[in-house]
């Protein structure tokens, strides 16, 4: 099955700041990665995603980066504000059984505290 | 749009007992999930729907939680007897089909504690 690493665990930036958090995923199969923000006490919710015939996407001040090659994909928030405050999950969709249904696993999350 | 429903939002049950979640998915979607979240931790699949259909379980603990989607619709996931160990979140999602992976929308989550 699909192993997510994620990196880092907890990120503590200033008000302004950029913030990166990177994942690694291992099955090359792979094709779609998307990323959830989740508040506390709240749902995760979709933030962003891209799939694998793409290398970058962009949405205002969150874009990510895939690099098939090395199996590993970055978000990245700029200008971040207090309320970009949440944990983040990185995800990677793979093949159940090998046939058509596709399953996703997040990675561990990431605790990102802007500090104002 | 309605979003996906859950009940209940909480519980707090003695290790041994059982206890029942329920979920509702946005009308219209084919794929349901439970995910099981705890604390400090993403959220871990436990089984996936299309329709009524299982497509997969490999991580759910079959000797004591169960879950069903009788009708294609709504879903009940079942812990019996449970263990100090299932306190976590239990989180519904849906998405529009399986087949092409989509957007989950997941529900506010059932917090389950276990004494």
């Amino acid at each position: 099955g699909e192993n997510v690493e994620q990196h880092p665990s907890t990120l503590s930036v200033q008000e302004g700041d950029s913030a990166v958090i990177k994942c690694t995923y291992s099955d090359s199969a792979s094709n779609y990665f998307p990323w959830y923000k989740q508040e506390l006490g709240k749902r995760p919710q979709l933030i962003i995603d891209i799939r694998s015939n793409v290398g970058e996407k962009k949405d205002q001040r969150i874009a990510v980066t895939l690099n098939k090659t090395a199996k590993h994909f970055s978000l990245h928030i700029t200008e971040t504000q207090p309320e970009d405050s949440a944990v983040y999950f990185c995800a990677a969709s793979w093949s159940v059984g090998g046939g058509s249904n596709y399953k996703l696993t997040f990675g561990k999350g990431t605790l990102l505290t802007v500090n104002p | 749009e309605a979003g996906v429903a859950q009940s209940p939002r909480y519980k707090i049950i003695e290790k041994r007992q059982s206890v029942a979640f329920w979920c509702n998915p946005i009308s219209g979607h084919a794929t349901l999930y439970w995910y099981q979240q705890i604390l400090g931790q993403g959220p871990k699949l436990l089984i996936q729907f299309q329709n009524n259909g299982v497509v997969d379980d490999s991580q759910l603990p079959k000797d004591r939680f169960s879950a069903e989607r009788l009708k294609g619709v709504d879903s009940t996931l079942k812990i019996q007897p449970a263990k100090l160990e299932d306190s976590a979140v239990y989180l519904c999602a849906s998405s529009f089909s399986g087949r092409r992976t989509g957007e989950l929308f997941f529900g506010e989550g059932s917090r389950l504690t276990v004494l």
